[in-house]
């Protein structure tokens, strides 16, 4: 079945710099990869996903890349902000003939802003 | 939308009573979803169901935990007798018939 590693466990930026989080998956069938953010005491929350027929895809200050080639894929926040401090989960799908399958989560990364 | 409704919030239980967690999926969403979350092993799928057929099961780690979906819009998990180490967040997510899926705010469990 598909695997999904991801790095850095742990991340500290300063405010105002970028953050980079990778994955990658092991499954070439796998073609949706969204990224959840969960702060603390809440459950993940989307903030992003990208398909496997698309390269990259931006919303504000997050984007996400994917090489279908390499499998991977991550996630960039730029201009960091305090509010961005939470742990983020990648996670990846392989598509099945009987319906939706459960998502493969990375072992997140906890990303510290500091001020 | 209210979006995914878990209850309750919080529950501390002694070892060996029987808890029960609650789940309303969104409204329209067909999949539905139980994870487990620890320190120690992140985010764990125990059970999903498809139009209220449980697909797969797997993931539940013992006989005394189940689950049911009786209709479109309610879940339960049950843990029958629960043990210190069922200690953990439960999430349940729903999904439409794509491949986004919504978390609850999860069910946090204590068991002493």
């Amino acid at each position: 079945g598909e695997n999904v590693e991801q790095h850095p466990s742990t991340l500290s930026v300063q405010e105002g710099d970028s953050a980079v989080i990778k994955c990658t998956y092991s499954d070439s069938a796998s073609n949706y990869f969204p990224w959840y953010k969960q702060e603390l005491g809440k459950g993940p929350q989307l903030i992003i996903d990208i398909r496997s027929n698309v390269g990259e895809k931006k919303d504000q200050r997050i984007a996400v890349t994917l090489n279908k080639t390499a499998k991977h894929f991550s996630l960039h926040i730029t201009e960091t902000q305090p509010e961005d401090s939470a742990v983020y989960f990648c996670a990846a799908i392989t598509p099945r003939n009987s319906g939706n399958t459960p998502l493969v989560f990375g072992k997140g990364t906890r990303l510290s802003v500091i001020a | 939308d209210a979006g995914v409704i878990q209850s309750p919030r919080h529950e501390v239980t002694e070892m060996g009573q029987e808890v029960t967690l609650r789940c309303k999926p969104i409204s329209g969403h067909n999949s539905l979803f139980w994870y487990r979350q620890t320190m120690m092993r992140g985010l764990e799928l125990l059970i999903y169901f498809n139009n209220n057929v449980p697909i797969d099961d797997s993931g539940m780690p013992e006989d005394r935990f189940s689950a049911k979906m009786p209709n479109a819009s309610f879940s339960t998990l049950k843990i029958q007798p629960s043990e210190p180490r069922d200690s953990a967040v439960y999430f349940c997510a729903s999904g439409p018939p794509t491949y986004t899926i919504y978390f609850g705010e999860g069910s946090w469990l204590t068991v002493v």
